[in-house]
């Protein structure tokens, strides 16, 4: 229940193109979820992160689409760039109730490379 | 604020070995966790601390490893007589609350390599 399903698990796009990395959670207890950013060598940093009383944020080109319902939850990068080449997580959390720790259980990641 | 410190960044022991990591969390955050991330692999979760309180373990945390936050700063991770197993980039994370508008945020790591 607690685990985070994240694809695809590589994704090659052409710079200008869409890049979309999908994830599902089984846990209906959760309710924040962040997506991070990791290069090589460096600690994961928060991109964008949704609650699940929204269906759709955006910041700049990144977009997360949630669907409570399905249970899943997906990241939308409009026109990719090669700096955006990185890997990828989808994370989920607990954060109500006093009891809640607030860990993050992680995907498995989406290497992610734009080609020029 | 640099944010979150760890330290060292790489760490190469031998099997059998002690080795010890140190975090520094952003200053005045006072929740702190520890994560394992693997090769390939997303960070799975391991300690929380609130304040100098060990509040949470997962059950990946055998008797070989042990953390400590004494005064609710800084924090360690000790692991005990090294195995290959431990193998693996350790990340500190730290946070002000827990509520859904507070982020975490990561160290650069520890990365461990058991030979």
């Amino acid at each position: 229940q607690q685990q985070v399903k994240q694809s695809p698990q590589s994704l090659i796009v052409q710079k200008g193109g869409i890049s979309i990395i999908n994830c599902a959670y089984e846990n209906t207890a959760f309710d924040y979820f962040p997506w991070y950013q990791q290069f090589p060598g460096k600690g994961p940093a928060l991109l964008i992160a949704i609650r699940p009383d929204v269906s759709e944020k955006k910041e700049g080109r990144f977009t997360i689409s949630f669907n409570k319902s399905a249970k899943q939850f997906s990241l939308h990068i409009m026109d990719s760039q090669p700096g955006d080449s990185a890997t990828y997580f989808c994370a989920a959390s607990n954060r109500e109730g006093s009891s809640n720790t607030g860990k993050l259980i992680f995907g498995q990641g989406t290497t992610l490379q734009v080609k020029p | 604020d640099t944010g979150v410190s760890q330290d060292p960044r790489h760490k190469i022991t031998k099997r059998g070995q002690n080795v010890t990591f140190r975090c520094d969390p952003i200053s005045e955050h006072n929740r702190l966790y520890w994560y394992r991330q693997t090769l390939g692999q997303g960070p799975e979760f391991l300690t929380y601390f609130q304040n100098e309180a060990q509040l949470e373990k997962s059950r990946l945390l055998s008797d070989r490893f042990s953390a400590e936050r004494p005064k609710g700063s800084f924090s360690t991770l000790e692991i005990q007589r090294t195995e290959q197993g431990d193998s693996a980039m350790y990340l500190c994370a730290s946070s002000p609350r827990r509520d859904m508008n507070t982020e975490a945020f990561f160290g650069q790591g520890t990365r461990l390599t058991v030979v």
